[in-house]
């Protein structure tokens, strides 16, 4: 059963560049939720997938979008990047059916390392 | 603003002993709540959530639950080396989005 999968797993780029990191969910599942970790910090939320339509969002500006595709898996796309932008991104799936008896278990890829310098 | 409060520790327990692991929430429609581990460098994993109030075991684990007073903690029993971690709390209502505590540093003394 395989699970949640990330790629790249490290990323340098430098202020003002574009980046896309990518997540495919586990097995089975169908809404992908995307996090900004920071060093120290627990996961941000940044925004939510679900039949290829932003479901949630979080409070991030707009130069972070994402994308789903009919395969569920996902894309995030920072914009204009910034030394703030620096963190460790994290993808993490879940099966939407289950959010009605509130156990919305999620889980998390390995993460995407991102240094923006 | 929904919050997710823990104390960032270090929390120092001797191996052996039980942990505990403590963290209060701000929004009152937060139905179910979440203890993640995470070590250093690693992406977060889940190790038990709870929805009902009360005490939930799994295995060396116990979570527990007070809607009223807003409070989540988590007990490790028979604490072990390998349970030195960094210990995120989260909470979720039915809007999906799940928020997280900045975690708590959890050293377990050999």
């Amino acid at each position: 059963d395989a699970g949640v999968t990330q790629s790249p797993t490290h990323l340098i780029k430098t202020r003002g560049q574009q980046v896309t990191l990518r997540c495919s969910p586990k097995s089975g599942h169908d809404t992908v939720s995307w996090y900004q970790q920071a060093l120290g910090q627990g996961p941000q939320f940044i925004f939510q997938y679900y039949e290829e339509e932003e479901r949630q969002r979080g409070n991030f500006p707009d130069r972070f979008s994402g994308h789903q595709f009919p395969n569920y898996s996902s894309e995030l796309n920072v914009n204009a990047l910034l030394l703030g932008d620096s963190a460790l991104y994290l993808c993490a799936s879940s099966l939407a059916e289950t959010s009605a008896i509130v156990n919305n278990e999620q889980f998390f890829g390995p993460g995407t390392r991102l240094t923006v310098l | 603003q929904k919050e997710v409060e823990q104390n960032s520790g270090p929390l120092s327990v001797p191996e052996g002993a039980i942990a505990s692991l403590n963290c209060t929430y701000s929004d009152r429609g937060s139905q179910s709540f979440f203890w993640y581990r995470q070590y250093s460098g690693k992406s977060p994993e889940l190790i038990m959530f709870i929805y009902s109030n009360g005490d939930k075991e799994d295995g060396r684990f116990t979570a527990q639950l007070n809607k009223a007073s807003q409070y989540v903690s988590l007990l490790i029993r028979d604490s072990q080396p390998s349970d030195s971690a960094t210990y995120l709390c989260a909470a979720s209502n039915r809007d999906d989005k799940i928020i997280f505590g900045k975690g708590t540093r959890l050293h377990i003394l050999p």
